[in-house]
């Protein structure tokens, strides 16, 4: 069974650090791997979305990296600013069967905090 | 294009009532699914549908039922509603054309049961 696991619950940085988060899922066969913000009380807006057979995805100041062999995923965020402070979520999208290919899994996401 | 909307934003229920919990896409996606989310938890999907006339359960679909009987509405029905059921309701929707069934996600719905 598919398990995606986000680490850490939660981080604190200082203005115009680059920082990472991580998502880890336990089966490699995936279709893809969606990254998610989520400011507080409002829905999830997708970031990034990468397929399979990619291993990396840019938009603006963030890059997502996956290495699925290794069932790893990175979200990089650069020089960041308070107003990227919101939690972060990632979700796979099985392609096995047995997992279930029409649905995405969960983590339960990153509570990012950057500091003026 | 709205995308996704949901309605109501908010509602309170006692114990034992019910209701249902719309959603709306107007982007012609196939793909259309349920999650609730609790605090501090990620999303566990409930109901999913990959097309009009066709549903299937999730994580967890107990207490709940679905109906897609157009391409656009994927309304959410809570039968009998109790305190477990306090929760984020989130509803989202996948395109199968462009075959990354990238997910779009309404706003949500806050639903406390007392």
């Amino acid at each position: 069974k598919q398990e995606v696991t986000q680490i850490p619950a939660a981080l604190s940085v200082p203005e115009g650090e680059n920082l990472v988060l991580n998502c880890s899922f336990t089966d490699s066969a995936i279709y893809n791997l969606q990254w998610f913000r989520q400011d507080p009380g409002k829905g999830l807006t997708s970031l990034l979305l990468i397929q399979s057979s990619q291993r990396e995805q840019t938009s603006g100041r963030l890059n997502a990296s996956l290495d699925k062999s290794s069932g790893r995923s990175t979200l990089y965020i650069a020089a960041s600013q308070p107003g990227d402070s919101a939690t972060y979520l990632c979700a796979v999208r099985p392609s096995s069967v047995t997992s279930g290919t029409y649905k995405y899994i969960f983590g339960t996401g990153t509570r990012l905090k950057v500091l003026a | 294009n709205a995308g996704v909307t949901q309605t109501p934003k908010f509602r309170i229920l006692k114990i034992g009532q019910s209701m249902t919990l719309q959603c709306t896409q107007d982007m012609n996606h196939n793909y259309m699914y349920w999650y609730r989310q609790d605090p501090g938890m990620g999303l566990k999907l409930i109901y999913y549908s990959v097309g009009a006339g066709i549903t299937d359960k999730g994580e967890v679909p107990n207490g709940y039922n679905v109906s897609r009987s157009t391409t656009e509405d994927f309304p959410l029905r809570l039968e009998l509603a109790a305190p477990s059921q306090t929760s984020v309701y989130f509803c989202a929707s996948s395109p199968w054309q462009t075959k990354t069934y990238e997910q779009y996600f309404g706003p949500g719905t806050r639903l406390t049961v007392t």
